[in-house]
Formats: C-alpha cells, structure tokens, sequence
C-alpha cells in the first residue's frame, strides 16, 4: 500500500513568486492535512481538507490556500512568497480527520526556500 | 489554548541504554496522542497512537503511556540503539494534530 506522496521534494523560488505544492494521501483516506514546521515555530497547522472541503483552517494569512480533488488528492498554493515562508511543508493523510481518533501519516514533505 | 510540551530537548546516550521520553498536554480534552519519529530533513513516521480511552500501547521496543488527567505521556524506548538517533515529537489531537518542540535523541556506540 503506498504512502503519502508529496511533489516536488525541493523548491526554490523567488520573493514574490507563487508556488503550489501537490500531496496524494493514502488510498481511501479522505482527509488530508498541511503543516508548516520551521525551526524557530516548530510544526504548524495550516488547514484541512475533507471531502474537497476545508474543515478547518490554522492562523496562517490569506496568501495560503489550498483545495481537494474529487480523488482525494490535495493542493497548497502560497502566493506572494515571503522569505519567512521558507520552510518544510508537510501533508498528513487520515481515513478521517478531524473529530474522530483517525492514525494521521505523513509525507516525507517539501522543502521550500525563497530567496 | 492546548500546549504540548517535550523534555528534555535534547539526550544524548550510550547504545543500550533503556529511555524515557517525556510529553505533557494542557487540555484533556483529546482524541489520541501520537508519537512520531523525525529523521533530519524528512517527514515524520508514525510510531505509536494511543487513543483516549487507552492507558498504552506497545510495538517492539516502544511502549507509550497515556495518563489524561495529568495531561502525561511518555515513551519508552528500550536497549537503544544508534538507529534509534532522530527526533521524536509526541502530538494530542483535539480538531487537529498539536505538536510538541521535540526531544532530540542521539545514541552513540
């Protein structure tokens, strides 16, 4: 069974340039989650989605977006790209998500830089 | 607000050496705990998940503990091994997954 799939593995943009970044959950799960972990924040929640909706959002500004596939496949897209939003971006996968007691598993995640 | 504190940050020990890794949460009010494992550079891999009706759970040379009321967890590693060198960050899920900072564990031969 094949894990979560995150694409690409590395980026590196400009100040100012959007990026969008793709994770495919684990097949039948239909809940997929975005982190953010830098190391003077940590792991950050950014938003979920389920069922192509979002479910739940982080404190994180308008220029993070993200959606869903009918396959369950997921998308984040920052816009604007800042230095600070040079980070490693990580997808979780659950049957569930939120307000259940569903296993989340991650992705081996983006690394971001902007420069 | 639920706050999800590791210690220590940082351990550093000789191989086989049995290990205590400590998580404390604010809020009781949780689905499960989850301990994961960081290796630098990756993504996290999951190792335990406790639901909050349990007390622990166990896989191979890991055992996790769950005390909800003391807002406590800890993971026991034992007979280390240099493999076991990494991260581990424990994570309570109230509507989303909350992390701690980490324990940075090194075992050296």
């Amino acid at each position: 069974k094949a894990g979560v799939t995150q694409t690409p593995r590395y980026l590196i943009k400009t100040r100012g340039q959007q990026v969008t970044l793709s994770c495919s959950p684990i097949s039948g799960h239909r809940s997929v989650s975005w982190y953010q972990q830098t190391p003077g924040q940590g792991l950050q929640f950014l938003f979920e989605y389920f069922s192509e909706t979002q479910r739940n959002k982080g404190n994180f500004p308008g220029r993070f977006s993200g959606r869903q596939f009918s396959n369950s496949r997921s998308e984040m897209n920052v816009s604007t790209l800042e230095l600070g939003d040079s980070a490693l971006y990580l997808c979780a996968s659950s049957l569930e998500g939120r307000g259940t007691s569903s296993e989340a598993f991650f992705g081996q995640g983006t690394r971001l830089t902007v420069v | 607000k639920q706050e999800v504190t590791q210690i220590p940050a940082a351990l550093s020990v000789p191989e086989g050496e049995n290990l205590v890794l400590n998580c404390s949460f604010t809020d009781s009010a949780i689905y499960n705990l989850q301990w994961f494992r960081q290796d630098p550079g990756k993504g996290l891999t999951s190792l335990l998940l406790i639901q909050s009706s349990q007390r622990e759970q166990t896989s191979g040379r890991l055992n996790a503990s769950l005390d909800k009321s003391s807002g406590r967890s800890t993971l026991y590693i034992a007979a280390s091994q240099p493999g076991d060198s990494a991260t581990y960050l424990c994570a309570v899920k109230p509507d989303k997954l909350i992390f701690g900072t980490g324990t940075r564990l090194q075992v050296f031969p």
